[in-house]
Parts: structure tokens; sequence; C-alpha cells
């Protein structure tokens, strides 16, 4: 298996432009995963999904962040419009077994807001 | 659950043992995980412990858990420069609605001096 696969890598973006992070999880996990990685706040869960349906997402900061997962094998996780302080790496995790035994992280995407 | 803490940083020296320190509140934690973080890259899952085992070893990595105190800790035998890394502490707490919520820590910086 090749892994959660994220995209893009990198996203520089100007301020009020839409942003739009994608997902592939591992094949068979039942559960996904978006965090977002800062210096000043660490790692913060965004929204997690399982079976494709969001569980919890009271981690989204505000109504500019959505996310979906339309079918098993892809989520993405839009921002708009972008803002400066969107900026940093967006990480997407998945999970199986009821995640029991630990998440598997994509390579994640490092979004900066300009 | 709740809250999760770590020291930020460890220095020490290429061939001895390193020790990262964690401290959770919540006395419902089920699984407590090791994660590690090279630059540029997602959260690798080291290892885990379930909560009614006390160690677990693993090649170079020991994990000792002391659920009273709620402290776990990470031992690295025989510390590499490859090991150079952010490590995360993380503990799971039993479903709320049938799904389990994860708390990582602010991660420990290890820094192995050749």
């Amino acid at each position: 298996d090749a892994g959660v696969i994220q995209s893009p890598r990198h996203e520089v973006t100007e301020m009020g432009q839409e942003v739009t992070l994608r997902c592939k999880p591992i094949s068979g996990h039942d559960y996904l995963f978006w965090y977002r990685q800062t210096m000043m706040r660490g790692l913060e869960l965004l929204i997690y999904f399982n079976n494709n349906v969001p569980i919890d997402d009271s981690g989204m900061p505000e109504d500019r962040f959505s996310a979906k997962m339309p079918n098993a094998s892809f989520s993405t996780l839009k921002i708009q419009p972008s803002e400066p302080r969107d900026s940093a790496v967006y990480f997407c995790a998945s999970g199986g077994q009821g995640a029991n035994y630990g998440y598997t992280f994509g390579s994640g995407t490092r979004l900066t807001v300009v | 659950g709740e809250d999760v803490e770590q020291s930020l940083f460890l220095s020490v020296r290429e061939g001895d043992s390193s020790v990262i320190n964690c401290t959770y509140t919540d006395s419902s934690s089920t699984y407590l995980y090791w994660y590690k973080q090279e630059p540029g890259a997602g959260l690798q899952l080291l290892t885990y412990i379930f909560s009614n085992m006390d160690m677990k070893q693993d090649q170079r990595l020991t994990v000792l858990l002391n659920k009273k105190d709620k402290h776990l800790s990470l031992r690295i035998a025989d510390t590499q420069t490859g090991d150079s890394a952010i490590y995360f502490c993380a503990d799971a707490v039993p479903p709320s609605g049938g799904y389990q919520k994860v708390t990582f820590g602010t991660g420990t910086k290890l820094q192995v001096i050749p």
C-alpha cells in the first residue's frame, strides 16, 4: 500500500482565494482525520469521518473551512476564502480496526497564504 | 483525552539512551501512543501500549506506563543521529457515541549530538 496520499505537497495562494486539499486514505481504513499543525498551536484535530460520514467537526475553525468525503478513497478540505492565518501544514490520517492501533499520517500539505 | 504534556526539548549524545516523558490527565485512557515526526514529514506511529500493560519493548524502544501517576515514557537505547526528530505522545479515551478521542501532546524535539 502506498500509504496515505495527500496533494498538493505545497500550496501558495493569495488571500481570498479558494484552496482545496486532497487526501486518499489507506484502502480498508474506516476512519479519516484532518489535522492542522502550526508552531503556535501544535497539532489540532479539525474533523474526522467514520465510514465516509463526518462525526466530529468541532475543531473546524470557522465557516470558511469545509470537508467532504464522497467515497471511501477520497476526501477534501476546502478553505474559502483563505486568510494568512490559515498558513500551516495540513495532515490527513487514516485508521482501521476502530483506529485503536494508531493512525497512518500522510506527508502533509504545507499551505502558505500571502 | 483532556491534556497531554511533554517537555519541549531533549539533547543526548549518540550512543546514549534517550528517555522522553509524557503525562496525561484522563484516567480513562485506554491506549497510549508514541509517534515520530521527521522534518518535512507526517507523524509515523512508533508503538502503542494498552492501558492494562506497564511495559512494552520493541527492539531499541521501551515504553513504560505508570497508570497511577498517569506517566508514559519512551526509552530509545543506543540513540543514533537518525533518531533526531520530534516525538509525540498521544492518548485515546473510550468511545463517546461510539468513537474514541485521541489527544496529542505538544511534541518533544530530540537532538542527537554525534
